[in-house]
């Protein structure tokens, strides 16, 4: 079955303690992104990658990191956490942007940060 | 100029009524309009999608209207059933860029 996935589903952390979210997909798709959904604020990107070791920031950078070292893992970093990262964040691939940019996203991974 | 901008936040209606959700953009780069769907505790899917070259596309009870001189669009839900019950965002991007979500629509029908 086609599908992205992302884990932990739910996770609560402590301010300042590294943590990094995990990202995977079995469609072989060469573009992946990280976004977060805030109320009223939709689905911002994080940053994307256009295949290996191509990376780059999207619309709220920061606070995090990724890397793309394997075309199907993309994992999101969270190197000193901060309560207004408490958000809920999705994980998306898709073949390639542009008008072939179906994108398929991850369950998501709601994230407290106390 | 990047931004796609999505109306209503909210919007109730009762079984069989016709929801419309409405989006604009600035961008005349955009050529590529999709709809995704997200319901609780799932990512979001994609629905529906449009090029600017048509002014409307139909999926069964899903149609987008497509107005590029006003630089807007709208989904329409017919006959819609309490499964619709969601949060819906649209989207533009332009060929070889990113996708740029409007602020979701979370729609509620009521039985």
């Amino acid at each position: 079955e086609a599908q992205v996935t992302q884990n932990p589903r739910y996770l609560i952390t402590v301010t300042g303690k590294k943590l990094t979210v995990t990202c995977s997909q079995n469609m072989n798709h060469e573009y992946m992104s990280w976004y977060r959904q805030d109320p009223g604020l939709g689905l911002r990107q994080i940053y994307y990658s256009m295949n290996v070791e191509v990376t780059d920031k999207g619309d709220v950078p920061e606070g995090y990191k990724v890397s793309r070292k394997e075309k199907r893992n993309f994992p999101l970093i969270l190197e000193s956490p901060s309560p207004n990262q408490t958000s809920l964040y999705f994980c998306a691939s898709s073949l390639a942007t542009g008008v072939l940019n179906t994108a398929f996203f991850g369950q998501g991974t709601r994230l407290t940060v106390v | 100029q990047q931004q796609v901008k999505q109306s209503p936040q909210s919007l109730i209606v009762q079984k069989g009524g016709i929801p419309i959700i409405n989006c604009a953009y600035e961008n005349t780069a955009f050529d590529y309009f999709p709809w995704y769907q997200q319901f609780p505790g799932k990512g979001p899917a994609l629905l529906i999608a449009i090029r600017p070259d048509v002014s409307e596309k139909k999926e069964g009870r899903f149609t987008i209207s497509f107005n590029k001189s006003a630089k807007q669009f709208s989904l329409h839900i017919m006959d819609s059933q309490p499964g619709d019950s969601a949060t819906y965002f649209c989207a533009a991007s332009r060929e070889l860029g990113k996708l740029i979500f409007g602020q979701g629509t979370t729609l509620q029908v009521k039985p």
